[in-house]
């Protein structure tokens, strides 16, 4: 049983350039989250999704975009990447918003 | 965004020793979790409880929900060097409206020495 599959594991763009952070999960569950995560910061919400056919922003979502794809499918585009963007983003599901979330192993992204 | 007040920090202890940790807040939560995240991975659930006063227990560890619905707390008893990592609180109102997301304390970094 996989749980949440996050990919890539590692990347390094430079500034201006786009990628998207693909997450599935096999457990049916229906909210799904982007997080991510810096020294000292804790986990901070980007965006999430309470259900398919939903996305909702979070604390921190200026620069970014989300997609849910399908149940198990939720991707985070950067379209333009900049420095302070580099940090350890982690993707979760939980079977509703109330539920415990399960976290992805998640995606070191450095923006150079 | 509103966090969670964890303490300590970071704790450094021996091995076989206890180790207790909280979160506070100014706010009462319907729901307290505490996760584990190992180095290089994503933190994994621990124990979840959503009784005021429940105290609930997973092998070594054991979790309290306060009274108040304030604050919470971990224990780990006979540490072993495996408990290394970081310990997240999160807190959870359901009578928020759509503000049903997790507030997340900011972490215990629990180093142990062998």
């Amino acid at each position: 049983n996989a749980g949440v599959t996050q990919t890539p594991k590692f990347q390094v763009l430079k500034t201006g350039q786009s990628m998207t952070l693909q997450c599935a999960q096999d457990m049916n569950h229906n909210s799904m989250y982007w997080y991510r995560q810096d020294p000292g910061m804790g986990l901070r919400l980007i965006y999430y999704s309470a259900s398919e056919g939903t996305t909702d922003k979070g604390e921190v979502p200026n620069g970014y975009n989300v997609s849910r794809l399908n149940k198990r499918e939720f991707s985070l585009r950067l379209e333009s990447a900049a420095p302070s963007q580099t940090s350890v983003y982690f993707c979760a599901s939980g079977r509703s918003l109330m539920s415990e979330l399960f976290f992805g192993s998640g995606t070191q992204l450095s923006v150079l | 965004g509103q966090q969670l007040n964890q303490s300590p920090q970071s704790m450094f202890i021996q091995e076989g020793e206890d180790v207790s940790m909280n979160c506070t807040s100014s706010s009462i939560f319907n729901t307290w979790l505490w996760y584990k995240q190992d180095p290089g991975e994503g933190p994994v659930l621990l124990i979840a409880l959503y009784k005021a006063g429940e105290l609930t227990s997973n092998g070594r560890l054991t979790a309290q929900f306060g009274i108040t619905r304030k604050d919470s707390f971990l224990n780990i008893s006979a540490s072993i060097p495996s408990d290394v990592g970081i310990y997240f609180c999160a807190g959870q109102r359901f009578n928020a409206g759509n503000n049903r997301k997790l507030i997340w304390g900011l972490g215990t970094s629990l180093a142990v020495n062998p």
